[in-house]
């Protein structure tokens, strides 16, 4: 299976500014996705990054608030931008590996805005 | 919408005993399904995979898959403090990704 290495692995931020994450997998992959989990819940889709294409967002989260690059078929960043107090959650990445692999998650990076 | 609903707990159980997780869904084109174990701090780590009915076995693990009832379950035997976690559903279809539930924490009480 894939192994990601994500990074920060965590962070303490001032509202108001921004913090990007980076993802780096090990192998091309076509597609990534990034997911929040805030405090005791459990993951959230925030949107699916294509390589070459606009990434796919869920219901609730908008490109002007999480914007994500794909620059290539093993990298990946999300921007949380603007950040909140609520924005503090954990936040991941993942890539599909197959049905018997399933999908693999990178370590996570554990925002604290303040 | 898709849905996959877990019990959140906390599931106790001994040292030992069978730990029985369960898990349902609501989309019918899920074709594959995971469990997940996820230790407080730490990022999911998958424990079991399944997309065909039936059981699958792997060590202490068991995974089962009914389509029909649109129904998932883990089977942990000879459970373990160690097996103490939050464990994650999740169903996908093909490349989409994975809906999680709620998840569900088990406390093996020695």
């Amino acid at each position: 299976s894939a192994v990601i290495s994500q990074k920060p692995s965590r962070d303490i931020c001032q509202r108001g500014t921004s913090l990007t994450i980076q993802c780096q997998v090990d192998s091309q992959v076509t597609m990534m996705f990034w997911y929040r989990q805030q405090p005791g819940q459990s993951l959230t889709l925030i949107a699916t990054a294509n390589q070459g294409s606009e990434a796919t967002y869920e219901s609730g989260f908008v490109i002007d608030k999480f914007p994500i690059s794909r620059p290539n078929l093993t990298f990946s960043t999300l921007t949380v931008s603007n950040l909140s107090p609520e924005d503090s959650s954990i936040y991941l990445c993942s890539v599909g590996t197959g049905l018997e692999y399933g999908y693999t998650f990178g370590s996570g990076t554990r925002l604290t805005v303040v | 919408q898709k849905e996959v609903e877990q019990n959140s707990g906390p599931l106790s159980v001994p040292e030992g005993a069978i730990a029985s997780l369960n898990c349902t869904y609501s989309d019918r084109g899920s074709q594959s399904f995971f469990w997940y174990r996820q230790y407080s701090g730490k990022s999911p780590e998958l424990i079991m995979s399944i997309y065909s009915n039936g059981d699958k076995e792997d060590g202490r693990f068991t995974a089962q898959l009914n389509k029909a009832s649109q129904y998932v379950s883990l089977l942990i035997r000879d459970s373990q403090p160690s097996d103490s976690a939050t464990y994650l559903c999740a169903g996908a279809s093909g490349n989409t990704p994975l809906v999680f539930g709620k998840g569900t924490r088990l406390s093996v009480i020695a």
